[in-house]
């Protein structure tokens, strides 16, 4: 069954620090991946997303995610965090195959910056 | 990539009443996905409609209470039935654009 596996549910960095957020995912063809963020009160966001080519992908705000296939993964980075990056990320997967199948969702990760 | 215009954006209903939930998009698509999210928890796909046929639902949801329409390309509703608090979530739709998918703002239902 298809599936996506966010680990951390809660991670706090300090503003101006790193920032890497997982994503596992289970899936039997070639997966199409995204980050979606969402602020409180707020709609879904789209940082990033891969389809194919280039691993590493680049989004906005300054987010960057790799795809890593022998690791089922597809983490999103960022090399400094803003207070303004507080929010909810989700990672997704979705299949197309010509049938423009749904995403499947993580369970989301809350991120907080301390100042 | 394709915009939707979703509505109402909020709403307060009372138990046992029900809400209409529209979803328009600015260009024609095949499917439009309906998704579930719970206060604090991620999306839950609640069903999938595709224009001219009936919707195709997930586990632990059926027509009775969720009853979609698909009237055409652009436009379908999603009606919220015989509502008790545990209906209280974000109600989403989503189509995909050829570039990827596209949510709507959200409806927020709470009721009460």
């Amino acid at each position: 069954a298809q599936s996506v596996t966010q680990p951390d549910i809660h991670i706090t960095v300090s503003e101006g620090a790193s920032l890497e957020l997982r994503c596992n995912y289970s899936y039997g063809a070639t997966p199409y991946l995204f980050w979606y963020v969402q602020s409180p009160g707020q709609g879904l966001q789209l940082l990033l997303k891969y389809f194919s080519g280039d691993t590493l992908v680049q989004g906005i705000k300054g987010f960057e995610a790799e795809f890593k296939r022998s690791q089922s993964s597809f983490n999103l980075r960022k090399p400094s965090v803003h207070w303004s990056d507080a929010a909810e990320y989700f990672c997704a997967v979705g299949y197309y195959g010509g049938s423009q199948g749904n995403l499947i969702f993580g369970k989301g990760t809350k991120l907080s910056v301390k100042p | 990539s394709a915009v939707i215009s979703q509505k109402p954006s909020r709403d307060i209903c009372q138990r046992g009443t029900s809400l209409t939930i529209q979803c328009q998009v600015d260009s024609q698509v095949t499917m439009m996905f309906w998704y579930r999210q719970q206060p604090g928890q991620s999306l839950t796909l609640i069903a999938t409609a595709n224009q001219g046929s009936e919707a195709t639902y997930e586990s632990g949801f059926v027509i009775d209470k969720f009853p979609i329409s698909r009237p055409n390309l652009t436009f379908s509703t999603l009606t919220v039935s015989n509502m008790s608090p545990e209906d209280s979530s974000i109600y989403l739709c989503s189509v995909f654009s050829g570039n990827g998918y596209t949510f709507g703002s959200g409806t927020r239902l709470t009721v009460v």
